[in-house]
């Protein structure tokens, strides 16, 4: 059975960089890997997707060993609004989606 | 426009009542879904539809029933609902279905869901 896991919760200071990691042991092979940000009353919003190796944008990185079984999420200088919780995303062997458990990340001042 | 929408954001039902909850987006999206989220936990897949039909139901009981009817529209019509389906329940949609480069799902905000 897939089981997608994340640390239940990660506490930071502002300016530092935050590093979440999902274990996903069953993932399809053509699957890519989504990372959403999630806020109180509020439906997740996309943060990062990749396949393989490293992806990075505006507002964060992914890593993705090449064996694909985690992912890391970097949060490059945190900021009290990055506030959140953090869920990766993957779909795996036999089309089922699966929300991993979700990483409460509290950035202090 | 990466806007899903959804409505009411909240709603309160007796067991013995009828309510339909309402998803809609326009960017053309092909795949829409439904998730139930209970307090601090993940969303929960409840249904896929992808080109208006029905592509995965997660063994979802009965009192639940989805319908779309359009490319742009998503129902979630909830009947003789208990106690602890009380959640937030939210709409998502993407370019199509799975779990490729163009499946960022795009979600709403949820409805507030308590029934009593």
């Amino acid at each position: 059975l897939a089981k997608t896991t994340q640390p239940i919760s990660m506490d930071s200071y502002e300016g530092q960089e935050v590093n979440i990691t999902c274990s996903h042991n069953n993932i399809a092979t053509n699957d890519y890997i989504t990372w959403y940000q999630q806020f109180p009353s509020q439906g997740p919003r996309f943060i990062i997707q990749g396949y393989k190796t490293k992806v990075t944008n505006e507002v964060a990185s992914l890593f993705i060993p090449a064996d694909r079984k985690s992912s890391t999420l970097s949060l490059p200088r945190v900021s009290l609004s990055d506030t959140a919780v953090y869920y990766c995303l993957v779909e795996a062997a036999g089309n089922k989606l699966t929300f991993g458990g979700g990483t409460r990340v509290l950035v202090k001042p | 426009d990466t806007e899903v929408t959804q409505t009411p954001k909240h709603l309160v039902m007796g067991m013995t009542n009828k309510k339909s909850l309402k998803c809609e987006q326009h960017m053309g999206h092909r795949a829409m879904y439904w998730y139930k989220q209970k307090a601090k936990k993940p969303p929960e897949l409840m249904f896929v539809y992808s080109y208006e039909k029905l592509s995965i139901n997660e063994s979802v009981p009965s009192r639940f029933s989805p319908e779309c009817p359009n490319s742009s529209l998503l129902n979630l019509h909830l009947h003789a609902l208990q106690p602890e389906d009380s959640a937030l329940y939210l709409c998502a949609s993407s370019q199509v279905e799975g779990g490729g480069a163009k499946n960022i799902q795009y979600f709403g905000a949820g409805t507030r869901l308590s029934v009593l």
